[in-house]
């Protein structure tokens, strides 16, 4: 069975910094280019990011490049989003998905004062 | 980067059909855009029906369709049932980044 468990989000301040991480289980990590997703709340989807097989390879959305960065451990089956200079805005359930096949519960970053 | 764009909302009766399409502001969709389609209830992550614009995954119901029509992806529902209603997205993919469209909030009435 295909997981995928987000974790990491919660309440910052605005410029402040969170480390999204998503742990997989139940398909070939390795195997699959990864995204970020997110949604405000009462919004639609917006895509944030994805990453290549390997991690050699990434892409952002305009509205996060230079300030969000996606990693990933293919011998830990991790997946990881650091965000920095965090605006209001970029509150949201951020949710991961392999290649958008399966996709997890989501983590919600509330970027607040 | 592209704008996608869906109808708000539709209404459908119960076992009636209804075409949701999913367009470019870019130009006409094609199968190089790799559409997928999303259906979201409240409170719930998305759930994947349709990729690589007509190719079902094993838990989409028979119901749902995926083509190109007229320039734009379409997902049709034939025999929609209540638990069809739903918020729906469409996805395209562009060179170096993808993007989902605004929504289509479907009624089953």
């Amino acid at each position: 069975e295909v997981q995928l468990v987000e974790s990491g989000g919660g309440l910052v301040q605005p410029g402040g910094s969170l480390r999204l991480s998503c742990a997989a289980s139940g398909f070939t990590f390795s195997s699959y280019w990864m995204h970020w997703v997110r949604q405000a709340p009462g919004k639609g989807l917006v895509w944030v990011s994805r990453i290549n097989s390997d991690g050699s390879s990434t892409s952002y959305a305009d509205s996060v490049k230079g300030r969000f960065t996606i990693s990933r451990d293919n011998a830990k089956n991790t997946l990881y989003l650091q965000m920095n200079s965090l605006r209001a805005e970029d509150t949201a359930v951020y949710y991961c998905s392999p290649d958008f096949d399966y996709w997890g519960q989501g983590t919600l970053v509330t970027v607040s004062s | 980067q592209a704008v996608v764009t869906q109808e708000p909302s539709l209404t459908v009766s119960p076992g009636g059909t209804v075409t949701l399409t999913c367009g470019s502001s870019t130009g006409a969709v094609t199968s190089g855009h790799y559409p997928y389609w999303f259906q979201q209830k409240p409170g719930q992550a998305p759930r994947t029906l349709i990729y690589d614009t007509s190719n079902k995954h094993s838990w989409t119901p028979a119901r749902f369709s995926g083509s190109l029509l007229g320039g734009k992806a379409a997902l049709t529902l034939s025999g929609a049932q209540p638990e069809d209603e739903a918020e729906y997205y469409c996805l395209l993919s562009y060179s170096g980044h993808v993007v989902f469209g605004g929504g289509t909030k479907l009624t089953v009435l």
